[in-house]
């Protein structure tokens, strides 16, 4: 059974940017949730997808958006980076007992 | 709005000791309480968890008690190791998102 593996590790990008980060969920595990993690402080709720759906978010703006694929991969989108956007982006896949596993994240930098 | 308050921010424990670190919640909807544990540069991972309906779970050298009355969970960690030096997380949550605390520091002095 593999984990949650995330793309890319670590990422730079200017202010105005688009970036796409992409996660593959636990074998299994159909539902998949996004996080950010600002330096020093405890993830914060993006969204969550279940089976292709959005049916969560967190309180993030509508240039932060998301899909998730048949085979319950997931990417997330952000448009016109912001320099408050530079944090750690967390993957999650929630297993049987609403548990959330979480991936290696990918830390993202916006210049 | 800050629904997860943990303390203490950080925490200096001899080799051997015992680790405790608190946490109180305000909304009474959610019904899973995990702890997760972060290295530097990694993604937090999930250490133990409990649900309302017990009052205490243990896994190991690691033990959650919880009083919903109080509405406050606390984690234990017995004969605390060097290599238990992390920053841990409190978290409550429901069928969609997990609200987090915002960590402890927590030193392990051999």
């Amino acid at each position: 059974e593999t984990g949650v593996t995330q793309s890319p590790t670590h990422l730079i990008k200017t202010r105005g940017q688009q970036v796409t980060l992409r996660c593959s969920s636990q074998s299994g595990h159909n539902t998949v949730s996004w996080y950010q993690q600002a330096l020093g402080q405890g993830p914060q709720f993006i969204f969550q997808y279940y089976r292709e759906e959005e049916n969560g978010r967190g309180n993030f703006p509508p240039r932060f958006s998301g899909l998730q694929f048949p085979n319950y991969s997931s990417e997330l989108n952000v448009n016109a980076l912001e320099l408050d956007d530079s944090a750690l982006y967390l993957c999650a896949s929630r297993g049987l007992y609403n548990e959330q596993f979480f991936g290696p994240g990918t830390r993202l930098t916006v210049l | 709005q800050q629904q997860v308050k943990q303390s203490p921010q950080s925490l200096i424990v001899q080799k051997g000791g015992i680790s405790i670190i608190n946490c109180a919640y305000e909304n009474t909807a959610f019904d899973y309480f995990p702890w997760y544990q972060q290295f530097p540069g990694k993604g937090p991972a999930l250490l133990i968890a409990i649900r309302p309906d017990v009052s205490e779970k243990k896994e190991g050298r690691f033990t959650i008690s919880f009083n919903k009355s109080a509405k406050q969970f606390s984690l234990h960690i017995m004969d605390s190791q060097p290599g238990d030096s992390a920053t841990y997380f409190c978290a409550v949550g429901g069928a969609q998102k997990l609200v987090f605390g915002q960590g402890t520091r927590l030193t392990i002095n051999p």
